[in-house]
């Protein structure tokens, strides 16, 4: 069965350092894409970036970037410099196109 | 810019009222969803739909249906609303294949 895993309930950031959300997934499916999304308090859930399976390079966007470990199933986000505004819970996901599943969200906390 | 809507954003009913809320996407995405999320907690999948007249139930079990007569609207009815259904229902759009969700703003729906 295919899952994600994100063992950080909760997390907390100094303004302007960094942090890395944690999320671990299970698939046998050789191909897919793993993405974190973010949703603001009271606010629309985003797209953060997104990973495709088969690239080796890990993607990166602006401030925002993953480390992709494919043999260990591995997909943290790292967020540098953060920002208020980037309090929010975050949601790790995979999608093989057949299947798709969502972990269970990290609360992050920017502290001023 | 993601085209989802959803309408209404908020609804406060009584006990035994039959409500649908309203999803629609102007992108032609093929696949849409519906989930039901608690304030600052994990998405549960309750229904999705890979195309016209397909629908499908998923995760969560939910006394809601759905349907999809056209490829844009995807609406989700409840027959009788009860208080254990007060939550927060998001609506989802993709691309056919494994492809980033496009999240509308969510019903926040409350039951007396």
């Amino acid at each position: 069965a295919q899952t994600v895993t994100q063992s950080q309930p909760e997390m907390s950031v100094q303004e302007a350092e960094t942090v890395t959300l944690s999320c671990t997934y299970d698939t046998s499916e050789s191909d897919y894409y793993l993405f974190w999304y973010k949703q603001p308090p009271s606010r629309q859930m985003i797209l953060v970036i997104r990973q495709e399976a088969y690239k080796q390079q890990n993607a990166t966007e602006n401030r925002f970037s993953v480390n992709f470990q494919k043999a260990a199933k591995s997909f943290s986000l790292k967020i540098s410099d953060s920002q208020l505004g980037d309090a929010a819970m975050y949601f790790c996901a995979c999608d093989t196109g057949n299947q798709f599943y969502f972990g269970t969200g990290t609360s992050l906390t920017v502290i001023p | 810019e993601a085209d989802i809507y959803q309408t209404p954003r908020y609804l406060v009913i009584g006990t035994g009222k039959k409500i649908t809320l309203e999803c629609s996407q102007t992108m032609g995405h093929d696949k849409m969803y519906w989930y039901q999320q608690d304030p600052g907690m994990e998405l549960h999948l309750i229904h999705y739909s890979y195309g016209v007249n397909s629908t499908e139930k998923g995760d969560l079990s939910s006394e809601s249906t759905v349907s999809r007569i056209r490829t844009e609207h995807f609406p989700l009815t409840l027959e009788s609303a009860r208080p254990s259904h007060t939550s927060q229902y998001l609506c989802a759009s993709s691309e056919y294949g494994a492809a980033e969700q496009f999240f509308g703003p969510g019903t926040r729906l409350t039951v007396l």
